[in-house]
């Protein structure tokens, strides 16, 4: 595709519950990000992808939180019995290269009732 | 440890007058640099980037931003405000190395706001 797509672009779930957010990156892609933005502040890193290299899961906040990226393309973002501090816009981004700039998606607003 | 830093959480400017976004970096080797702006309920939008080469660069919508390696600094600029600037704005740095270490490093965000 042209650009970064994310989906669904929102999502409301009751707490406890699984969610699933996915990522399109641009294709031929190597890098992925996914970050965690509340309203109005900064970006929050959660985990990165390179390559085949093992993924950087650093800031992922805990072990309900995962994420896989199949095939070196597209990436999902899996929150386990959500609850409600887990809401806020899931943002992907992908860049080409290590001098490339990273091209973001519209996000997921997962908001947790 | 590697970081980015942008000290002012706001910046309020006058329509007109020149703006100076600052962003300050703390990495081991030649960075590249980034910024990037984000509009009210919009993503992220690339402005501009250093690679290499001349420290001046210009990007979108008039902005430039200046690498200093000295002072390891790229602040962004524009010689002109317009009220349509108004938006967060974030620096980020990426290191020159091979393997897994090579996530983008963010700064939090400056807050421009350009009063009419």
């Amino acid at each position: 595709g042209a650009g970064v797509s994310q989906s669904p672009s929102n999502k409301v779930t009751e707490k406890g519950k699984d969610v699933e957010l996915r990522c399109d990156p641009i294709s031929g892609h190597t890098a992925l990000y996914w970050y965690r933005q509340s309203l109005g502040q900064g970006l929050e890193f959660l985990i990165y992808f390179q390559g085949n290299s093992a993924p950087d899961k650093s800031g992922l906040p805990s072990d309900r939180f995962s994420a896989e990226r199949t095939g070196g393309s597209v990436s999902t973002l899996t929150i386990q019995r959500t609850q409600q501090e887990d809401s806020a816009v899931y943002l992907c981004a992908s860049s080409a290269d290590p001098g490339a700039e990273a091209f973001f998606g519209q996000g997921t607003r997962l908001t947790v009732v | 440890a590697q970081s980015v830093a942008q000290p002012e959480d706001q910046v309020n400017v006058a329509e007109g007058n020149p703006l100076t976004v600052k962003c300050t970096y703390s990495v081991s080797g030649n960075p590249y640099l980034f910024w990037y702006v984000q509009y009210p309920n919009r993503g992220l939008q690339f402005l501009l980037k250093y690679i290499t080469g001349d420290n001046l660069v210009k990007g979108s919508y008039g902005f430039e931003a200046e690498f200093n390696k000295s002072q390891t600094s790229f602040h962004l600029k524009k010689p002109s405000a317009l009220v349509s600037d108004s938006a967060l704005y974030f620096c980020a740095v990426r290191v020159r190395k091979t393997g897994n270490n090579r996530k983008l490093i963010w700064g939090l965000g400056t807050s421009l706001a350009v009063n009419p």
